[in-house]
């Protein structure tokens, strides 16, 4: 079965600084990766998704499959930044089609 | 945001009284989902639907029913409320298409059993 990890379940950071959010996952097909945030009180929504590559609100994530991660990274963190974000992972066949899995997330809290 | 909406979005309820939790999204999408978020746990996913009809558990069924009627519509039911199902429930739907299988959220449930 596929596995997401985040090790870190708090991360401070100073506004400016920059920050890296920690993905790793067992899967040993192709899988499709997506981080997720939650501000305060609201529902999660999509960040990124590994396959459109694009770079969102500043973040960016790059797949490597040696090392099998997904690390979210900003060179300058904001304070509006702070917010819990979740790494997911999707099969795209066999018993699990169509859904998620995912870490157990990772409270970012941005200091001014 | 409005295509997938849930409620209530609050709901006190007692041990052993049964609740339901709505969901409604009006975008068709085949695929729905149920999860609960727990401090610790991250998001785990209850039961699935992939079509109308058509439900699986996920890794944490026990305690609850669901339901598929129609499409847009995944209802979700505690039979017998109790404290450990304390927690924020959320809905959510996929078109589960070629591509991607971006989810999309409903706003939440905060549920309390006493």
């Amino acid at each position: 079965a596929q596995r997401v990890t985040q090790p870190e379940k708090l991360l401070s950071v100073f506004k400016g600084a920059p920050v890296e959010l920690k993905c790793n996952y067992s899967y040993s097909g192709s899988p499709e990766l997506f981080w997720y945030v939650q501000y305060s009180r609201q529902r999660l929504q999509l960040l990124l998704r590994h396959i459109s590559r694009e770079s969102i609100k500043g973040f960016t994530a790059d797949l490597n499959k040696g090392e099998t991660s997904f690390h979210l990274k900003k060179p300058f963190a904001q304070e509006e930044d702070s917010a819990m974000y979740y790494c997911a992972l999707s099969v795209l066949g066999g018993t699990s089609y169509g859904k998620l899995t995912f870490g157990q997330g990772t409270i970012l809290t941005v200091h001014p | 945001d409005a295509g997938i909406t849930q409620s209530p979005r609050y709901k006190i309820t007692e041990t052993g009284r049964q609740v339901t939790l709505m969901c409604h999204q009006t975008w068709s999408h085949s695929y729905m989902f149920w999860y609960r978020q727990d401090l610790g746990h991250g998001l785990r996913l209850i039961y699935y639907s992939a079509a109308a009809d058509i439900t699986d558990k996920g890794e944490v069924p026990d305690g609850y029913v669901v339901s598929r009627s129609k499409t847009e519509n995944f209802p979700l039911t505690l039979e017998s409320a109790t404290r450990s199902q304390t927690s924020v429930y959320f809905c959510a739907s996929s078109d589960g298409g070629q591509g991607s299988h971006e989810q999309y959220f409903g706003p939440g449930t905060r549920l309390t059993v006493t």
